[in-house]
């Protein structure tokens, strides 16, 4: 079974400019998560998606972050503008239905210079 | 918001010694499971413990849950230097969505 894919790897850009990143979960997880993981810290959850609609963005700071699930599949995240302090690895995971474990994408690594 | 504080931060062994971390939570949890990363990948699932058990194996590893402390402890026997990796513990939140609250990693080296 193919894993959670994302791109891209590597993004280096400077202040205030935009930035997007992908995520294809895992064929038939519902559940679609995007997490912030700052050097030397656990994964912070962004927000996480139920088939294409929100079920948490508590954490999501919607004044410069953006995420979107349009057919409940791949999934977006965007900055605009970024700051330094967005420099960290964005995470993707998916879950399948009632189970509890969550399976990660390789993360997108963001420095913003 | 981080939940789970592990300890230590960092740990270095030799290969073929143990390797034990420990995480502690201040919630009620549904499960506890505890994620391997390696540098720049992602993250691993390992071993999930539910909150009515107290002790499970999975291979090398044996986790253990005291609910009554909230801690768990997280033993790997006989590392190896393919161990080498940080090692994070998320506890799946009761009473949020059941969205997992994850903690500040312990970073373990095994020496060859």
């Amino acid at each position: 079974e193919a894993g959670v894919a994302q791109s891209p790897r590597y993004k280096i850009i400077e202040k205030r400019q935009s930035v997007a990143f992908w995520c294809n979960p895992i064929s038939g997880h519902a559940t679609l998560y995007w997490y912030q993981q700052i050097l030397g810290q656990g994964p912070k959850l962004l927000i996480q998606f139920q088939n294409n609609g929100v079920v948490d963005d508590s954490q999501l700071p919607k004044d410069r972050f953006s995420a979107e699930r349009l057919k409940g599949v791949d999934s977006t995240l965007k900055i605009q503008p970024a700051k330094l302090e967005d420099s960290a690895v964005y995470l993707c995971a998916s879950k399948a239905g009632l189970l509890e474990t969550q399976y990660f994408g390789p993360g997108t690594r963001l420095l913003v210079l | 918001s981080q939940q789970g504080e592990e300890d230590p931060q960092a740990l270095s062994i030799q290969e073929g010694e143990n390797a034990t971390m420990n995480c502690s939570y201040k919630t009620s949890i549904n499960n506890l499971q505890w994620y391997r990363q390696n540098s720049g990948r992602g993250l691993v699932h390992l071993i999930l413990i539910r909150s009515n058990e107290r002790e499970k194996h999975s291979g090398r590893l044996r986790v253990t849950l005291d609910t009554s402390k909230k801690s768990s402890s997280l033993l790997i026997t006989a590392s190896r230097a393919a161990d080498t990796a940080s090692y994070f513990c998320a506890t799946d939140d009761a009473g949020n969505n059941r969205k997992l609250i994850w903690g500040l990693g312990t970073s373990l080296a095994v020496n060859p």
